[in-house]
């Protein structure tokens, strides 16, 4: 049972160019979520997936795309990478109630 | 108002000190707070969650909500180094996809 897992752990994209964050949970939760983590921010939500099918834009959207391609997979796409994208990603699931399960993150230098 | 406030920090003890972390919140409907912990370069991991006023013990940890004064808690005894690492608050409400976090406190236990 590996829980919440992300691809890749680290990334140094040039400014312009494009990638994609992979997420994938094995615990069969519903919702999923990504979130940025910068220094004195805290967590800022990207996007979340309440269920397969549906995606909504959180705190901080602007220059993200997100796919939930199955219940398993919610991945967070960045078009033209930015300076300002430079962040540690983190990725969420969350059954029921309340309570949501991290993943590992991931370190992207946007330079 | 900020929908939920924390004590940045840093906050530093001597091992074996009690520990004692705190958020307000300012929105009466929120029912479920958790208490997230986060050690350098790794995500968060769930602590503690509690959907009720009163005390919650989980071994050396204690959490404690206060929904009359819209404050919750959490309490470390005999504190280890291994329990340096940032503390996050989380609170959620009810029908809400989102959680609410704190901006964490960051806690140093010296040997």
């Amino acid at each position: 049972n590996a829980g919440v897992t992300q691809t890749p752990k680290f990334q140094v994209l040039k400014t312009g160019q494009s990638m994609t964050l992979q997420c994938a949970q094995d615990m069969n939760h519903n919702s999923m979520y990504w979130y940025r983590q910068d220094p004195g921010m805290g967590l800022r939500l990207i996007y979340y997936s309440a269920s397969e099918g549906t995606t909504d834009k959180g705190e901080v959207p602007n220059g993200y795309n997100v796919s939930r391609l199955n219940k398993r997979e919610f991945s967070l796409r960045l078009e033209s990478a930015a300076p300002s994208q430079t962040s540690v990603y983190f990725c969420a699931s969350r059954l029921a109630k309340g309570e949501q399960y991290f993943g590992p993150g991931t370190r992207l230098t946007v330079t | 108002q900020k929908e939920v406030e924390q004590d940045p920090g840093p906050l530093s003890v001597p091992e074996g000190a009690i520990v004692s972390l705190n958020c307000t919140y300012s929105n009466s409907a929120f029912q479920y707070f958790m208490w997230y912990r986060q050690y350098s370069r790794k995500g968060p991991e769930l602590l503690m969650y509690t959907y009720s006023s009163g005390n919650k013990e989980d071994g050396r940890f204690t959490a404690q909500v206060d929904k009359s004064s819209k404050y919750i808690s959490l309490f470390i005894r005999d504190s280890q180094p291994s329990d340096s690492a940032t503390y996050l608050c989380a609170i959620h409400q009810g029908g809400s996809e989102k959680l609410v976090f704190g901006k964490g406190t960051k806690l140093t236990v010296n040997p």
